[in-house]
């Protein structure tokens, strides 16, 4: 099974600043990577996927990158809709398709 | 614009089954397209994925939980279902189903997901 492992484990970030979360894989996923946004009560929605690939309907602001073991996604301007909780997943090796434990992006 | 709404009971009792039902709405379930799946979030923790299916039963599970998973379609009612079997308070959960997309014939990632529903086990 692949371990996906995500820091920080919090982020705080004041609003316009830019906030840089990073996943990391046990073994290579090659670019078989999504990051999802979750917020209080409602389900994950996805962001990205094959590591860089906005979602449909997803602002310029968030992008991925990486591929291999390590992966990034950049909210280049925080607003005050995206502090939320954002999760990675891998869908290269499977079963079991795999998340990290998630990072909470907070208001400093 | 195609959604996923779980359904069933909010409680259960340590060692019977949990039985789930999610019905997909302005689209089908037999899209050549999508697999469908299940995952669970206890509450304040991560995801764990729990199994996917395919519309023509074709079914994926966790390692982890296959010994207690039965995940099946029913094309008719455009609705997929799960079942896991002898639970503990360790299943107390919100129990998503989501929209997976399929690409070269095999299931890639969750595009769409439904709103979730919470499952308590307690007696």
């Amino acid at each position: 099974e692949i371990v996906m492992t995500q820091s920080p484990a919090t982020l705080s970030v004041s609003p316009g600043e830019r906030a840089t979360l990073s996943c990391r894989a046990s073994q290579s996923v090659s670019s078989n990577l999504a990051w999802f946004q979750q917020k209080p009560g409602q389900a994950p929605r996805l962001l990205i996927y094959a590591a860089s690939t906005r979602a449909t309907g997803i602002p310029a602001r968030f992008s991925g990158s990486g591929s291999g073991t390590e992966f990034t996604l950049t909210i280049s301007s925080l607003q005050s809709e995206d502090f939320a909780v954002y999760y990675c997943q891998q869908y290269n090796n499977w079963p079991p398709w795999t998340f990290g434990q998630g990072t909470k992006v907070e208001i400093k | 614009q195609l959604q996923l709404q779980e359904s069933g009971p909010g409680l259960v009792k340590p060692s019977e089954t949990l039985s789930l039902t999610c019905t997909v709405s302005g689209g089908s379930i037999s899209s050549t397209s999508y697999y469908w799946g299940w995952i669970r979030q206890p509450p304040g923790k991560g995801l764990e994925w729990i199994g996917s299916v395919y519309y023509s039963g074709s079914t994926y599970y966790n390692p982890s939980l296959k010994s207690r998973v039965t995940i099946s379609v029913d094309t008719s009612k455009n609705q997929l279902s799960l079942k896991l079997s002898s639970v503990t308070a360790a299943d107390t959960a919100v129990y998503y189903c989501a929209r997976q997309v399929r690409y070269d014939s095999l299931p890639w990632h969750f595009d769409l997901w439904g709103r979730g529903t919470l499952v308590t086990v307690s007696s």
